[in-house]
């Protein structure tokens, strides 16, 4: 079975230009989920989408960050502009639960790791 | 606020060694805990979930225990490789998943 896929793996970037990170989850999970990894600390929720519904971006900072999951299956992560303290690891993890997607066994991609300068 | 701790930060053993990593939470209600690995530059990787009613599981040289009523958990390393050198992290779940900031676990020959 396919792993959650994550590209690119590395991006640099100045800031205020604009970045995109892109996810596939396992084929025919529903849950799909955006988390950012600053060095030292773990992951932290960004977004959640359930099928191609939000289900939780309480923590997404929405003045720069945007996620979509067209069609339910995969998504992408956008942030513009960028900002110094955005440089973290982008991780993108899938779950197959659909009523209760807390409770699933959750699948991580390798991640994006991201530097702004 | 819903808080997962876990210690020591780092911690550093040599090959073959045991060790026990510790994770202290404040999640509820309670739904199930989960035992991340997670090596340098990759993503997580599931060791263990467990659920409110098992207090231990086992994952090869890996055995997580859990105490819902003192809402600790545990992690045993048995005879530690090196390949074990990795961040382990603790993640607790209501209805929201809870991450703790990690362990780091270094072995060295």
């Amino acid at each position: 079975e396919a792993g959650v896929a994550q590209s690119p793996r590395y991006k640099i970037i100045e800031k205020r230009q604009s970045v995109a990170f892109w996810c596939n989850p396992i084929s025919g999970h529903a849950t799909l989920y955006w988390y950012q990894q600053i060095l030292g600390q773990g992951p932290k929720l960004l977004i959640q989408f359930q099928n191609n519904g939000v289900v939780d971006d309480s923590q997404l900072p929405k003045d720069r960050f945007s996620a979509e999951r067209l069609k339910g299956v995969d998504s992408t992560l956008k942030i513009q502009p960028a900002k110094l303290e955005d440089s973290a690891v982008y991780l993108c993890a899938s779950s197959l639960g659909t009523w209760q997607p807390n409770t699933g066994e959750l699948f991580f991609g390798e991640g994006s790791r991201l530097t702004v300068l | 606020k819903n808080q997962v701790e876990q210690s020591p930060q780092s911690l550093i053993i040599l090959e073959g060694k045991n060790c026990t990593l510790q994770c202290n939470y404040t999640v509820s209600p309670f739904s199930n805990l989960r035992w991340y690995k997670q090596d340098t530059g990759r993503g997580p990787v599931s060791l263990t979930i467990m659920t409110f009613s098992e207090n231990t599981k086992s994952n090869g040289r890996y055995t997580a225990t859990l105490d819902a009523d003192t809402k600790q958990s545990s992690l045993h390393i048995t005879a530690s490789q090196l390949s074990d050198s990795a961040s382990y992290i603790c993640v607790v779940s209501d209805y929201k998943l809870s991450f703790g900031a990690g362990t780091t676990v270094t072995v060295r020959a």
